[in-house]
């Protein structure tokens, strides 16, 4: 069964980067049959799908968001990773990792990391 | 994008009582080389992540309870839940993934009247 987990800084400032990574355990992210996705939720609000990767690199980003994001996969280690640039407060969210499988087509992210906390201060 | 509306945005029932949340998306998603809506429900409690509940709008995922149902079709859908219990207190929002962006609806908070 899989499992993620979320790791970055708490904390970054206005106008800086966001980076946070997710690791994959028991099972790997160079499956073919994954897609691995961030999603992200304000403090009290719902859910923004952010982007997806696959094992070899392809991506799709929300267009509000595209022209600052970028989502990269590492094989070696396993984890994926999300950048987000010029960081305001609207970005603070909790930041969640989570997983799908991409067969003849889209399903749901069936395995979630826990979320973690980006809060975007000076 | 497609743009997915709930209602209501929160509702109150009484334990054992029956709940029902409303999806709409501004377009269809279903697929009709499969006949299959991209549709996923999921549930959300405080401090958690969302728990997948339903996919292709009635499929429930393993372990989840068969109270809990999935109904619709093409951009109107339907999450019921037939026989509330405590631990179903929570916020359900439904998911399109029929094409990126994947967008979800705003949720609907559930709690025990």
């Amino acid at each position: 069964q899989l499992q993620l987990q979320e790791s970055g800084p708490g904390l970054v400032k206005p106008s800086e980067t966001l980076s946070l990574t997710c690791t994959v355990s028991g099972g790997s992210i160079s499956s073919s049959r994954f897609y691995w996705d961030w999603i992200r939720q304000p403090p009290g609000k719902g859910l923004e799908w952010i982007g997806s990767i696959s094992y070899s690199g392809t991506t799709y980003y929300t267009p509000s968001l595209k022209s600052r994001v970028t989502i990269s996969v590492d094989t070696s280690k396993n984890h994926f990773s999300l950048k987000l640039s010029s960081v305001t407060a609207a970005d603070t969210a909790v930041y969640y990792c989570a997983s799908h499988l991409y067969t003849s087509g889209w399903t749901p992210a069936d395995y979630w990391g826990q979320g973690t906390l980006v809060t975007v201060s000076s | 994008d497609i743009v997915m509306t709930q209602s209501p945005d929160s509702l109150a029932v009484s334990l054992g009582e029956r709940a029902t949340i409303n999806c709409k998306s501004s377009q269809s998603v279903l697929y009709t080389s499969n006949n299959k809506n991209f549709l996923a429900w999921y549930q959300q409690k405080p401090g958690q992540p969302p728990k997948l509940l339903i996919y292709w709008a009635s499929t429930r995922e393993s372990g989840v309870p068969d109270r809990f149902s999935g109904s619709g079709s093409g951009t109107d859908f339907t999450l019921t839940i037939s026989s509330l219990q405590a631990e179903d207190v929570a916020v359900y929002y439904c998911q399109q993934y029929y094409t990126t962006p994947f967008t979800f609806g705003p949720g609907t908070k559930v709690d025990i009247k």
